[in-house]
Formats: structure tokens, C-alpha cells, sequence
């Protein structure tokens, strides 16, 4: 089964700074990879997914992530924040199970911008 | 379009309780997952129906089940309601098994007091 590890629970950056959100995956043959977004009090939404090919993933509102598979990463990224980047992420992998495809994801990393 | 939508919003129920939640995905998609979200935590798989049929099932006890319809929307019940169910009941919806990507609805807040 697969797994995944968000290595930081919450994340604090200033305003318009640089910011990396870590994940790690359980290695596996092939491997399906995303970045959500939670704002408070509502649902999921897709930042950005990987499903095969070019390494960097390119997401909504700025974010990207790499896919590296020797240190079997997908590190979220966004050069320059602002306030409305307040939300919880969370790192998923698809992971196929009793026929089902499940997503499985991690602990949610909360990233909060001071101005 | 309309994106994937669920009711109740909010819903408060004592132990011992039985609860429906309900989703309707986005029009054309055949498939539901269900994913419980404790606070403080990532969701958690509960079910997957594709075309009315269960494909899998997450580690959960036997009180939690669920249907799909014949219009692809699905409910999901728990029974004998425990303090440990209060979570964010999500559901999502993608057009076929789910190995594309999968719509997220706004959610159930379940509070068990």
C-alpha cells in the first residue's frame, strides 16, 4: 500500500517570501501524485497533479512541484505568497485497492503568511 | 457547470444515532468515493461505487455504509453513532473508476455529542 509523509505540520512565511511545502511518497512502480488545497471550512481542491512525464508540475494560483523519483519527493512550491495562500495542504497518492482507486494522503501541512 | 454537492451542510447527532449524508456528483460522472477528514488530520478512504457497485472499502467498521443510485448519487450511512464519527465527511466524484482526478465536494460536518 502506498503512503505519504508531509514532513511539516504547519508552515509560517511572510508575505510575498518564497515557500516549500515537503512530501514524500512510498516508493512504488508507478506512482500517481497530487497537491491539494483546503480553505477553512470548506472542501478539497486540486493545486496540481502528476501522472506521468515532465518532472515540474505546473498548478493553479502559481504553485508548481517536482517529482523527483530517486528521493521519492513532491515538493510543493510558490516563489512569492500572499495572505490568501492561508489554507491547509495537503500531499495525496492514488493508490489502487480492492479494485478501488483510494486516494491516500498526508497529515496536511498548514501554511499561514504574516504580512 | 456544477461542481460535486452534498447535504447536509452541518448536522448534530447524539450517540448511539443513525445518520444519511448525501452527494450528487457533477453531471456525467459515474463514480463516487466517500473520505472522512478528523480534525487536525488527512482524509481517510471509506468507500469507492462505480456504476452502483461497490469497489472498495477503507478500514472502517461495519456501522459505516453506503449506496450509489442509479442517477450516480450516492449516500452514505453510519449507525450507532460513536463521539469518534465527528468529522468532515467528504465526497468526490470522477467520470469513471477514479484514475483520473477526482472532485471534492464542500463536505458534511458531522458533530457527535
Amino acid at each position: 500500500a502506498q503512503s505519504v509523509t508531509q514532513l511539516d505540520s504547519q508552515v509560517p512565511v511572510f508575505e510575498e517570501a518564497p515557500v516549500e511545502l515537503r512530501c514524500n511518497y512510498s516508493s512504488s512502480v508507478s506512482v500517481y501524485l497530487f497537491w491539494y488545497v483546503q480553505y477553512p471550512n470548506q472542501g478539497l481542491q486540486l493545486l496540481l497533479k502528476y501522472l506521468s512525464g515532465s518532472t515540474l508540475v505546473k498548478g493553479i494560483n502559481g504553485f508548481e512541484a517536482e517529482f523527483n523519483k530517486s528521493q521519492t519527493s513532491f515538493h510543493l512550491r510558490k516563489p512569492s505568497v500572499h495572505i490568501s495562500d492561508t489554507a491547509e495542504y495537503f500531499c495525496a497518492v492514488r493508490d489502487a485497492f480492492q479494485g478501488a482507486q483510494k486516494l491516500v494522503f498526508g497529515q496536511g501541512t498548514r501554511l499561514t503568511i504574516n504580512p | 457547470d456544477a461542481g460535486v454537492t452534498q447535504s447536509p451542510t452541518h448536522l448534530i447527532k447524539t450517540r448511539g444515532q443513525h445518520v444519511t449524508l448525501r452527494c450528487s456528483p457533477i453531471s456525467g460522472h459515474k463514480s463516487v468515493s466517500w473520505y472522512q477528514q478528523v480534525l487536525g488530520q488527512g482524509p481517510q478512504f471509506i468507500f469507492q461505487y462505480y456504476e452502483k457497485e461497490e469497489r472498495g472499502r477503507g478500514n472502517f467498521p461495519d456501522r459505516f455504509s453506503a449506496r450509489q443510485f442509479p442517477n450516480y448519487s450516492s449516500e452514505l450511512n453510519v449507525n450507532a453513532l460513536l463521539l469518534g464519527d465527528s468529522a468532515l465527511y467528504l465526497c468526490a466524484s470522477s467520470p469513471e473508476g477514479g484514475r483520473d482526478e477526482q472532485f471534492f465536494g464542500p463536505g458534511t460536518r458531522l458533530t457527535v455529542l
